[in-house]
């Protein structure tokens, strides 16, 4: 099995253009989510999904987009990259139910010029 | 939301314990975990208790958890240098009892002395 796979590793945008951060899980998991992890200040919620179709905001949702049209893809829009979005993006996914463990992929380090 | 509190560093000669130590501040989190992250990798869980046990051992890890004080420690035994990376306490949101909707702490950079 794959787990959690992000696409790209690396990424530098200029401020104001836009891209999306893929991920993808083959393990049939309802729940994936995206972070953000920042020096000093361990990760962040951005957005998460409970099932396909259905999205909802978590801590620092400001700039960013999601959308969940399978079980198995997650992808984060970024609409116009701004430098404080400037940070390592981890996805991850899980079954939610109980102790269960949240995978994560191996993260997309964006830096926004 | 949650706060989730780590130190962010940690030194220790290989082979001594190592204690790494968080605080949180919602008592009803049924599932608290620590995860370990390597130079340059994702995030592996590495153990979880359950919030009605006072403590839980597996090999040379020893996770203490204290609900009164809402602290929760993870003890590495006879640390190696293959443990030095960053280590991460989270607590499941408000709530919520599955490993979605994480709060991280800070992370605690362990490093190990040869």
């Amino acid at each position: 099995n794959a787990g959690v796979t992000q696409t790209p590793k690396f990424q530098v945008l200029k401020t104001g253009q836009s891209m999306t951060l893929q991920c993808a899980q083959d393990m049939n998991h309802e729940y994936m989510s995206w972070y953000r992890q920042d020096p000093g200040m361990g990760l962040r919620l951005i957005h998460y999904s409970v099932g396909a179709g259905i999205t909802d905001q978590g801590e620092v949702p400001n700039g960013y987009n999601v959308s969940r049209s399978t079980t198995e893809d997650f992808p984060l829009r970024l609409l116009s990259a701004a430098p404080s979005q400037t940070s390592v993006y981890f996805c991850a996914s899980s079954t939610g139910q109980g102790e269960t463990e949240a995978f994560f992929g191996q993260g997309t380090r964006l830096t926004v010029v | 939301g949650e706060d989730v509190e780590q130190s962010l560093f940690l030194s220790v000669r290989e082979g001594d314990s190592s204690v790494i130590n968080c605080t949180y501040t919602d008592s009803s989190s049924t599932y608290l975990y620590w995860y370990k992250q390597e130079p340059g990798a994702g995030l592996q869980l590495l153990t979880y208790i359950f919030s009605n046990m006072d403590m839980k051992q597996d090999q040379r890890l020893t996770v203490l958890l204290n609900k009164k004080d809402k602290h929760l420690s993870l003890r590495i035994a006879d640390t190696q240098t293959g443990d030095s990376a960053i280590y991460f306490c989270a607590v499941p949101a408000l709530y919520q009892t599955g490993a979605n909707n994480l709060f991280f702490g800070t992370g605690t950079r362990l490093t190990v002395i040869p």
